[in-house]
């Protein structure tokens, strides 16, 4: 089963805008992490946040996690054609192995 | 550095058959997970190896097995396949305590 909920399931934008992407999951964990997959294909690593952090960036990536409320959103900046694909949250949950758990993605369509 | 490698990229077998894919990790990597995607799913996690041993297991049956060789790399079969078994599969590499790097998957279709 599922661990997390991406919402939205789609999301439809043009090129400059922000899009934000929110996953909600239901357990403890160590670590969320997010990725971006195109065409089906295989995923890319985008940022990793530990449970003890609140907010981290990387270029036009942020993402925020909030444990009290078991949630963490993706912000992507100035949006571009190339940002189209899947993007997905995946929790790192303390089973004492490092075992991701897949949300169910979020598919954007950046349009120029 | 050569990231996480995977083949065949793409397969198709037909009901009943058994199948291997392989995969080899980045380098400095020792621990293997597999992964399986449905057509507009999620990854599902499959199973992971350490040491050349499964050490955790997903909600999967006994027809998925797997092996790890003494230089990470690893081997995926899945016997007996059915129409359900087609999917992406997926390689993660890791040194066990951070970032999951995937490989670009196999394409698994069962006719």
């Amino acid at each position: 089963s599922q661990q997390g909920e991406e919402d939205p399931q789609a999301l439809s934008i043009q090129e400059g805008e922000n899009a934000t992407m929110n996953c909600s999951y239901k357990t403890s964990i160590n670590n969320l992490q997010w990725y971006r997959q195109n065409s089906g294909r295989g995923l890319v690593h985008l940022i990793l946040i530990r449970s003890n952090e609140r907010e981290k960036h990387s270029g036009r990536l942020r993402v925020t996690l909030d444990t009290s409320k078991k949630s963490s959103s993706l912000l992507i900046t100035a949006s571009r054609a190339a940002d189209t694909a899947s993007y997905f949250c995946a929790t790192d949950i303390p089973t004492g192995f490092q075992k991701l758990v897949f949300g169910t993605g979020t598919r954007l369509l950046v349009s120029p | 550095d050569a990231g996480v490698t995977q083949s065949p990229t793409h397969l198709i077998k037909t009901r009943g058959q058994q199948v291997t894919l392989r995969c080899s990790p980045k380098s400095g990597h020792d621990t293997v997970s597999w992964y399986q995607q449905a057509l507009g799913q999620g990854p599902q996690f499959i199973f992971q190896y350490y040491e050349e041993e499964e050490r955790q297991r997903g909600n999967f049956p006994d027809r998925f097995s797997g092996h790890q060789f003494p230089n990470y790399s690893s081997e995926l079969n899945v016997n007996a396949l059915l129409l359900g078994d087609s999917a992406l599969y997926l390689c993660a590499s890791s040194d066990g305590n951070n970032e999951q790097f995937f490989g670009p998957g196999t394409r698994l279709t069962v006719l």
